[in-house]
Order: structure tokens, then sequence, then C-alpha cells
């Protein structure tokens, strides 16, 4: 079936140092977005990315849809990163419809 | 304000009480989705719309029904609610036309006790 896995499940940073997140998925997909839950519960968007390198500020992320994986890289992390990290994925069989993986819970200690 | 707004942000009710969730958005979307999300897990899909005249259950829709009033709306109910259907509840939009890229709501966070 349609499977979406993220690792790994829970993250714990010193404040400053790097991370990476991945997400595995297990057919083609249409798009791919990372989403970042902070601790108020709100959902929100960092990358649309079914494929390639994007890079906003101390985030990137990285999907090679060949290969059928996603990175999402934090440079320099804070205190505000924490929070739980979402992959989501659109399959080219189920157009229309996200599947989400069950998160990465990241804490940064300052 | 933003795009997508949900009401009532936080509600408490009681076993059997109907409750219904609304779900409003400017971003002139055409498809509208209802997501579940439990603790420690991933959004689960309840119902989904892609345009006023369609509606279609998702992977936890026993229990849900929805309606989509008009373009810019489109609600979910709890005919009678039970405490397993507490969780936190998000309205997404995307664009038919667009690359699919999903926008939530703030979350509507629902206890029964």
């Amino acid at each position: 079936g349609i499977q979406v896995e993220q690792s790994p499940p829970d993250l714990i940073l010193q404040e400053g140092a790097n991370s990476t997140l991945r997400c595995n998925f297990s057919d083609s997909v249409n798009n791919l977005q990372w989403f970042h839950q902070n601790p108020w519960g709100q959902l929100i968007n960092l990358f649309y990315i079914p494929s390639g390198t994007k890079q906003n500020g101390r985030l990137s992320a990285t999907t090679v849809a060949t290969e059928r994986y996603s990175l999402l890289y934090i440079s320099s992390s804070q205190t505000t990163d924490s929070g739980v990290y979402f992959c989501a994925v659109e399959y080219n069989t189920n157009a229309g419809k996200s599947t989400f993986g069950d998160g990465t819970t990241l804490t940064v200690k300052p | 304000d933003a795009d997508v707004t949900q009401t009532p942000r936080n509600r408490i009710t009681k076993t059997g009480k109907r409750i219904m969730l609304e779900c409003s958005q400017t971003k002139g979307h055409d498809r509208m989705y209802w997501y579940r999300q439990d603790p420690g897990l991933g959004l689960r899909l309840i119902y989904y719309s892609f345009d006023v005249k369609d509606i279609n259950k998702g992977e936890i829709s026993d229990g849900y029904s929805v309606s989509r009033q008009a373009q810019a709306k489109f609600s979910l109910s709890l005919e009678s609610a039970i405490p397993n259907q507490t969780a936190l509840y998000f309205c997404a939009t995307s664009d038919l036309g667009g690359a699919g890229e999903l926008f939530f709501g703030e979350g509507s966070r629902l206890t029964v006790l």
C-alpha cells in the first residue's frame, strides 16, 4: 500500500548543530511537501519539492524522485526550530490526495 | 487574516452530541480537505472535495460527514461524537490548476468526554 516513512522519529540537538531528516516513499509521486508543526499545533509550509533542491535560509531540501526519498537539512539549529516535521506525498496513483508520514520530532536545546 | 480559517479553534463536548467544524478559505482554491491528527501520528484524510458537487471519502470517514456549501466553505460534522474522535482536525486547500500544494488552517482541537 501507500507508505511514507520518516526517520529518525525523534531527534535532540544542541543549538547551533546541523541535522538531516529523511522521508522515504514507495512509489512515483506528483508532489512532495515538507511541513513544520510548531508547538502550538500550526502547520507551516516549508517546501514544495517533487524533485530537485531548494533552499530557504537555514533550511534546504532535496528530493531524488528516482530513488524515492527526500531530505530536509536544518543548519545552525535554533530553539524555534523545535517541533514536528512532516513529509506529505501525493502519489501518481492517488492524484489529489496527500499521504503523510508520522513525522520527526525535533527538540533543540539552548 | 488567515487564508484558511477554521471555527471553532477549541471545543469540548460530550459523548453523543452533534458537532460541526467549519472551514472557509479566501485562496480561491477548488479543492478542500479535512484531516485528523492523533498524538504522535501524521495527518489522516477524512474527506475531500475537488469542487462544489464533488465529495469523496478518505481513509477514515466512518463517523463523519461533510458538506461543501460553496467553493470557499467546507464543513465537517460528527453526528454523534465519541471519545475516540478526540483529536486535532485540520482543513486544507489546494488549487486544481496548480501543483497540488496544500495550505492548512490553524486546526480545531476537539475533546469528546
